[in-house]
C-alpha cells in the first residue's frame, strides 16, 4: 500500500499565482521527498527534508513537514507555465524503500 | 554526464514472452531501483539493489527478476509477460538509500497484448 496521499489530485491555477499541494503519510519517516514529472518523463528531485526539519525553501519552491500530524506541504509560488506537470511525495518509512504517492496533476494556465 | 539510460523506450510484447529492460547509470551509484507506475497509483517498487551482488524485493516483485553483476547496470526481466505488467517502468539510482535524492531514467514504456 502507499505510504505517502497527495492531495488534491488535480490542480489547476492561473500563472503568477501560488500552488500548494500536500502529502499524508501513515507510518513515522527518515525523510521525505518531493519529486516532479514532466509528461513523458521521469521523476526529477526538488526537495528533500528531514523529519527533524519543520521548513526548507529551494527557489520559488516551500515545503514544510509536520511529523505530529504526518503530512507534507508543497508551496510553489508565483508559477509559470513550465511548473505544469505531476508532483508527488515519497517516504522511506522502510529501510532502502522509498514509497511514492499517486500524485497532484499541476496546470498552469496563461 | 548521461544520468541514468533506460532501454528500449517503448515496447510491445505478447503474453507469454521474456524480454530484459536495460539500466545504466554512470553516477558510480551504489543505490538502484526499478519501479513501475500505472495511472492513479504512483510509483510501485518492484526490485532494489544495494550494490553489486546484492539485490532485494520490493514492493510488487512477482513476475520480474534481477540481477546487479556491476555497479553500473540493473537490468529488469520479465520472465512470461502478462497483460497485467503493461505499466511504465522507471529505473532510479543514488549514492546510497537513505535520505539521498533518486535520479531517475525517462522510462521504458511496456504493453502486453
Amino acid at each position: 500500500s502507499q505510504q505517502g496521499e497527495e492531495d488534491p489530485q488535480a490542480l489547476s491555477i492561473q500563472e503568477g499565482k501560488n500552488a500548494t499541494m500536500n502529502c499524508s503519510y501513515k507510518t513515522s519517516i527518515n525523510n521525505l521527498q518531493w519529486y516532479r514529472q514532466n509528461s513523458g518523463r521521469g521523476l526529477v528531485h526538488l526537495i528533500l527534508i528531514r523529519s527533524n526539519e519543520r521548513e526548507k525553501h529551494s527557489g520559488r519552491l516551500r515545503v514544510t513537514l509536520d511529523t505530529s500530524k504526518k503530512s507534507s506541504s508543497l508551496l510553489i509560488t508565483a508559477s509559470r507555465a513550465a511548473d505544469t506537470a505531476s508532483y508527488f511525495c515519497a517516504t522511506d518509512a522502510k529501510a532502502y524503500k522509498l514509497s511514492f504517492g499517486a500524485g497532484t496533476t499541476v496546470t498552469v494556465r496563461a | 554526464n548521461a544520468g541514468v539510460t533506460q532501454t528500449p523506450k517503448f515496447q510491445v510484447l505478447k503474453t507469454g514472452q521474456s524480454m530484459t529492460l536495460q539500466c545504466a547509470q554512470d553516477m558510480n551509484h551504489e543505490y538502484m531501483s526499478w519501479y513501475r507506475q500505472d495511472p492513479g497509483m504512483g510509483l510501485r517498487l518492484i526490485h532494489y539493489s544495494v550494490g553489486a551482488g546484492i539485490t532485494d524485493q520490493g514492493e510488487v516483485p512477482n513476475g520480474y527478476n534481477v540481477s546487479r553483476s556491476t555497479t553500473e547496470d540493473f537490468p529488469l526481466r520479465l520472465l512470461s509477460a502478462a497483460p497485467s505488467q503493461t505499466s511504465v517502468y522507471f529505473c532510479a539510482s543514488s549514492y546510497g538509500s537513505k535520505g539521498q535524492p533518486q535520479h531517475f531514467g525517462d522510462g521504458t514504456r511496456l504493453s502486453i497484448l
